[in-house]
């Protein structure tokens, strides 16, 4: 079955304490992508990726970093969470010109 | 900067009351507007994609339609099960091929 899985799904955190999301795609799709989604706000990009060990800033990169060594993995990492960042995150990942394909979510919190 | 405006935000209808969502963008050379459903706790989940304006797409009881500034999201006697945010995105021209994400209506239909 074609599919973006996360992990975690869930998440509670203290603040400082370095994270890894995971995120992982079976579609061989080039592009990955991670938004974060708050209330009245919307989905908003992070970072994204146009291919493997090409990555670039979103609309809402601070405090974030990612890596893509593999074309099916595109780990988040918060090396250093604020409770700013407590939210909804959701990976993505499409075909040229094509929709985008999402995971189901990790929520985080930080508190 | 690019926007993507939906209407209205929130809207309760009785199961059978047929209505509409509205869309609207501002992004020139406009690639392609998706559509999305999501469910609360999950991804979104596609639903259409429009490439020009003119275009129709149909699935079960609704119905989306695109113009040069807008787009409509027609719910034809919805029931129950039609209860979720939907959200419209758009994809701006160029290689990066960025997604911008509306806010979303949350629609809920009553029995």
């Amino acid at each position: 079955e074609a599919q973006v899985t996360q992990n975690p799904r869930y998440l509670i955190t203290v603040t400082g304490k370095k994270l890894t999301v995971t995120c992982s795609q079976n579609m061989n799709h080039e592009y990955m992508s991670w938004y974060r989604q708050d209330p009245g706000l919307g989905l908003r990009q992070i970072y994204y990726s146009m291919n493997v060990e090409v990555t670039d800033k979103g609309d809402v990169p601070e405090g974030y970093k990612v890596s893509r060594k593999e074309k099916r993995n595109f780990p988040l990492i918060l090396e250093s969470p604020s409770p700013n960042q407590t939210s909804l995150y959701f990976c993505a990942s499409r075909r040229p010109n094509s929709p985008l394909h999402f995971g189901n979510g990790t929520r985080l919190t930080v508190t | 900067e690019d926007q993507v405006t939906q209407s209205p935000e929130a809207l309760r209808l009785q199961e059978g009351e047929s209505s509409s969502l509205n869309c609207s963008y501002t992004v020139s050379g406009l690639r392609g507007l998706f559509w999305y459903r999501q469910d609360p706790g999950k991804g979104p989940e596609f639903l259409f994609t429009l490439y020009s304006a003119g275009e129709e797409k149909e699935k079960e009881r609704l119905k989306a339609t695109l113009t040069k500034k807008e787009s409509f999201l027609h719910i034809t006697a919805p029931k129950p099960e039609d209860s979720a945010t939907y959200l419209c995105a758009v994809q701006e021209p160029g290689g990066y091929q960025k997604v911008t994400f509306g806010t979303g209506t949350k629609l809920q239909v009553i029995p």
